[in-house]
């Protein structure tokens, strides 16, 4: 199996534009969780999804982000516009009865 | 109050110590306990599920103590490999899969 696949591996913006982050979870994973990670507030849950369907989405910012499962094997999480504190590492994950296993991580860096 | 908080460290050891991290969570309906780790640079990874009667893998031993709401880790005979950072995680449900993520703590063997 070849895991959580996530792309961009880096992202480089310029504030307000646009940003898409993609993400495939493993094959018969039926959560998929999108984490923002920082230095300074480590890992944080942004959106959950259960077979599909976004169960809680507190973790989001702010109205700029938007995400969505639109099939088992495919999520996106968008933000509109970018700013420069969106900078961080946004990562995938999938779970299997709560064990977690990530993607490699997008690093986005908004200028 | 953090929902997950652990001693951000680092832990400098020698080669050979014995070392124990800390974490404590503020939910006492927590259900499930597990420890990650985080090499630099890469995606957290599955270490150990944490059970209440306490569980052993190789030189790694977990506890959870839930009247105090306090999980534990313990390596024994560190290894050079062990540098990481170790991330304490808590699932307040066992119905929605959702994880928190402490802010991790930071490990660090030398020759």
């Amino acid at each position: 199996d070849a895991g959580v696949i996530q792309s961009p591996r880096h992202e480089v913006t310029e504030m307000g534009q646009e940003v898409t982050l993609r993400c495939k979870p493993i094959s018969g994973h039926n959560s998929l969780f999108w984490y923002r990670q920082t230095m300074m507030r480590g890992l944080e849950l942004l959106i959950y999804f259960n077979n599909n369907v976004p169960i809680d989405d507190s973790g989001m910012p702010e109205d700029r982000f938007s995400a969505k499962m639109p099939n088992a094997s495919f999520s996106t999480l968008k933000i509109q516009p970018s700013e420069p504190r969106d900078s961080a590492v946004y990562f995938c994950a999938s779970s299997f009865y709560e064990k977690l296993f990530f993607g490699s991580g997008t690093q986005l860096s908004v200028l | 109050r953090k929902e997950v908080e652990q001693d951000p460290g680092p832990f400098n050891v020698p080669e050979g110590a014995t070392v124990a991290f800390n974490c404590t969570y503020s939910n006492s309906a927590s259900q499930s306990f597990f420890w990650y780790r985080q090499d630099c640079r890469k995606e957290p990874k599955l270490l150990m599920s944490v059970y209440s009667s306490g569980n052993e893998d190789g030189r790694f031993t977990a506890q959870l103590n839930r009247a105090s709401q306090y999980i534990s880790l313990l390596i024994r005979d560190s290894k050079l490999s062990d540098s990481a950072t170790y991330l304490c995680v808590v699932s307040p449900s066992s119905n929605t899969g959702k994880l928190i993520f402490g802010q991790g703590t930071t490990l660090q063997v030398k020759p």
